[in-house]
């Protein structure tokens, strides 16, 4: 069974401060790694993707993936009210027939508090 | 940007009845996908699609469901007999050539309500 955990939160932070969410999966053919934001009741929009070990930035958001311990997760610099969202960690993995089909975690639910 | 775009965004039928959810996917993207979320619950794959024809599909994705690409630009699937249990937000998406690093972009969506 090819799994993808997250902490379900709520994860509370008061406005300006950093949001730390954490993501682990199961599979070690894991490839292609993805934080997408959903919104109650839209769909999910692709924040950042990561394919290597290390660091990615990309504007206030950082993901950070390590592979020996199948872990990856999403820094959030000065937290706003509008990132308050549930937080998607997706995983495409390579197997056999698999087409990347993507496999989500259920979602950490961010609160940036005013 | 090019969008995913979905029709309609919610649909309301009566058990048993058939259902066509449609999908218009990004123009030069070879690959998509059928996802739904149950309310408060995590986002499942359905089935994926590439070179018309069903590449891979979930457990979920029985003989009442089916999929179809009738023409150069959408993309549809059908739930036969509709149930109870399938109410849900249907997600479309698609992905561009490379279907391991390539993300999915997703439509908005249609909420599916059986009654």
């Amino acid at each position: 069974q090819k799994e993808v955990e997250q902490n379900s939160g709520p994860l509370s932070v008061p406005e300006g401060a950093i949001a730390s969410l954490n993501c682990t999966y199961s599979d070690r053919v894991s490839q292609s790694f993805f934080w997408y934001r959903q919104y109650s009741g839209k769909s999910p929009e692709l924040i950042m993707s990561i394919y290597s070990n290390g660091d990615k930035e990309d504007g206030r958001f950082t993901a950070q993936l390590n592979k020996a311990s199948q872990y990856v997760s999403l820094l959030i610099r000065d937290s706003q009210p509008s990132d308050s969202a549930t937080y998607l960690c997706a995983v495409k993995m390579n197997y056999g027939g698999s087409q990347g089909n993507l496999i989500f975690g259920k979602g950490t639910k961010l609160s940036v508090k005013p | 940007e090019p969008e995913v775009t979905q029709t309609p965004s919610h649909q309301v039928t009566q058990m048993g009845q058939e259902v066509i959810l449609r999908c218009v996917p990004i123009s030069n993207h070879l690959y998509f996908y059928w996802y739904r979320q149950i309310l408060g619950q995590k986002v499942e794959f359905l089935v994926s699609f590439y070179n018309n024809e069903i590449s891979e599909k979930s457990e979920i994705f029985d003989d009442q469901f089916s999929v179809e690409r009738p023409d150069g630009s959408n993309f549809t699937l059908k739930i036969r007999s509709t149930k109870l249990e399938d109410s849900a937000m249907y997600f479309c998406a698609s992905s561009g050539a490379d279907r391991l690093s390539s993300p999915l972009h997703f439509g908005n969506g249609t909420r599916l309500t059986v009654t």
